[in-house]
C-alpha cells in the first residue's frame, strides 16, 4: 500500500521553466513532509521540508506547497536550471517515532 | 556524505551466500536506517534501529536481518542472498529533532 503518491514520473522541462512535482497522502497523522533531491550515484539530500500548519515555504529557487484540506503538497522550482536536473523524491513522518515513507520519485531534467 | 560512511561501495556476489553491508557514523545520531532503492519504487525501508541492540523491521524486511552493536554501525546482512536483492542499498541516519535524515553515498549490490 503506497502511503505517499508522487506524479510525474519523469517531467522535462527548458531553462527558465518552473517545474511542478506533486505528492498526495492518505495518514492524516504526517506531520512533517520534506523533498529530498539525488543525483547520479549519490544519497538522497534533504532539499526543504514543510509542517501542516503552514501553506507555502520558500528556500531560494525552491517552493513547498501545502493543501491541507487536499492532503497534497507540491515542489515548485524557479527559474530551473541544468544544474537541477535530478530526482526528486517527497516523503512524509508520523510524529517523532515514525519513519518516512517515501514516494517513487521524479526525474527531473532541465534542458539547456 | 559527512558523517556517515558506507561499505562497500560496490559489490558482486553469488546466489546463495551471505553478504553483509556496513553502516559508519561520526554524529552519535540514536536513529539508523537501511533502505533500498529500485527503479519504479523509490526508497523503501528495511530495517531501522532507535538504539544500540534496538531494531525493528520495516516495508521490506523478507531475507535481510540487521544488528547495532555500537552507536556508530549498522550492519544489513543477506542470509543467503537472491538476485531479487540486487538494488542499491542506502543508510541513513536522524536524530529525535530535527526529523531531516542524512543518507549515505550507497552501495550497489549485485547478485548473480
Amino acid at each position: 500500500q503506497q502511503q505517499v503518491k508522487q506524479s510525474p514520473q519523469s517531467l522535462i522541462v527548458q531553462k527558465g521553466g518552473i517545474p511542478i512535482i506533486n505528492c498526495a497522502y492518505e495518514n492524516t497523522a504526517f506531520d512533517y513532509f520534506p523533498w529530498y533531491q539525488q543525483f547520479p550515484g549519490k544519497g538522497p539530500a534533504l532539499l526543504i521540508a514543510i509542517r501542516p500548519d503552514v501553506s507555502e515555504k520558500k528556500e531560494g529557487r525552491f517552493t513547498i506547497s501545502f493543501n491541507k484540506s487536499a492532503k497534497q503538497f507540491s515542489l515548485h522550482i524557479m527559474d530551473s536550471q541544468p544544474g537541477d536536473s535530478a530526482t526528486y523524491f517527497c516523503a512524509a513522518k508520523e510524529g517523532s517515532q515514525g519513519n518516512l515513507i517515501f514516494g517513487k520519485g521524479t526525474k527531473l531534467s532541465v534542458k539547456p | 556524505d559527512a558523517g556517515i560512511t558506507q561499505s562497500p561501495r560496490h559489490k558482486v556476489t553469488e546466489t546463495g551466500t551471505p553478504v553483509t553491508l556496513r553502516c559508519h557514523q561520526t554524529e552519535n545520531h540514536r536513529y539508523m536506517y537501511w533502505y533500498r532503492q529500485d527503479p519504479g519504487h523509490g526508497l523503501r525501508l528495511i530495517h531501522y534501529s532507535y538504539g544500540v541492540k534496538d531494531t525493528d523491521k520495516g516495508e521490506v524486511s523478507d531475507g535481510y536481518s540487521v544488528s547495532r552493536s555500537k552507536t556508530e554501525d549498522f550492519l544489513l546482512t543477506l542470509e543467503s542472498a537472491t538476485s531479487s536483492q540486487t538494488s542499491v542499498y542506502f543508510c541513513a541516519i536522524s536524530e529525535v529533532y530535527p526529523y531531516g535524515y542524512t543518507f549515505g553515498s550507497g552501495t550497489r549490490l549485485t547478485v548473480v
